[in-house]
């Protein structure tokens, strides 16, 4: 009973340095999502993917990209990690039956990202 | 653009009183809202959902919520607050955009029940 999984859970970069932030699920979802979320702020949309082969900019794209390696794999890379970017990060999927809302359904627990 | 107001950042509340955590939204078309609950360092779950029919929607641990169009709210209710329910709570709402419903969350309410 897996459902979302992201890794790292935690991770602590320098100013500069890169990564990437892994998601897989096994529910056969075809959308998946990335959100950051800061105290107060809520959860902000990254980059999301209605389907495999298919990334669209969210509300905070900029910093960001992502990959959709296949239905399963959804991966978020900083290229260049800023201060700016310390946030927990959540990974998402949904499936919406017979295509007609398409909201995140299933989290993953996140992952803890400090940038110093 | 949409955009969801999640009224009270902080709601504390005696075990067994009634609770009410507010939302608004602001959209000129049709919208699709959601409650999700989240718990310490974990994800957020999927608590309800408003998508068509009846304006009350209700979960499976006691929690209600009403869409009232005139208003533009979707106010989440529960008669009797339990201590398990402490928890950060978002409200969010998904408007067809470019040919996908893209969500807007709020910023969370934290409820606090005490003993």
């Amino acid at each position: 009973n897996a459902g979302v999984t992201q890794t790292p859970k935690f991770q602590v970069l320098k100013t500069g340095q890169s990564m990437t932030l892994q998601c897989a699920q096994d529910m056969n979802h075809n959308s998946m999502y990335w959100y950051r979320q800061d105290p107060g702020m809520g959860l902000r949309l990254i980059y999301y993917s209605a389907s495999e082969g298919t990334t669209d900019k969210g509300e905070v794209p900029n910093g960001y990209n992502v990959s959709r390696l296949n239905k399963r794999e959804f991966s978020l890379r900083l290229e260049s990690a800023a201060p700016s970017q310390t946030s927990v990060y959540f990974c998402a999927s949904s499936d919406p039956a017979g295509g007609i809302v398409d909201q995140p359904q299933h989290f993953g627990d996140g992952t803890r990202l400090s940038i110093l | 653009a949409q955009s969801v107001t999640q009224l009270d950042s902080q709601v504390p509340v005696f075990e067994e009183a009634p609770v009410e955590l507010r939302c608004n939204y602001s959209s000129s078309v049709s919208v699709y809202l959601f409650w999700y609950v989240q718990y310490p360092n974990q994800g957020l779950q999927l608590l309800l959902k408003y998508l068509s029919g009846s304006t009350l929607v209700e979960s499976i641990n006691g929690f209600e919520a009403e869409f009232n169009k005139s208003q533009t709210s979707f106010h989440l209710r529960k008669p009797s607050v339990h201590i398990s329910d402490t928890a950060e709570y978002f409200c969010a709402v998904s408007v067809l955009s470019g040919g996908s419903y893209i969500p807007t969350f709020g910023r969370g309410t934290s409820l606090i029940v005490h003993p």
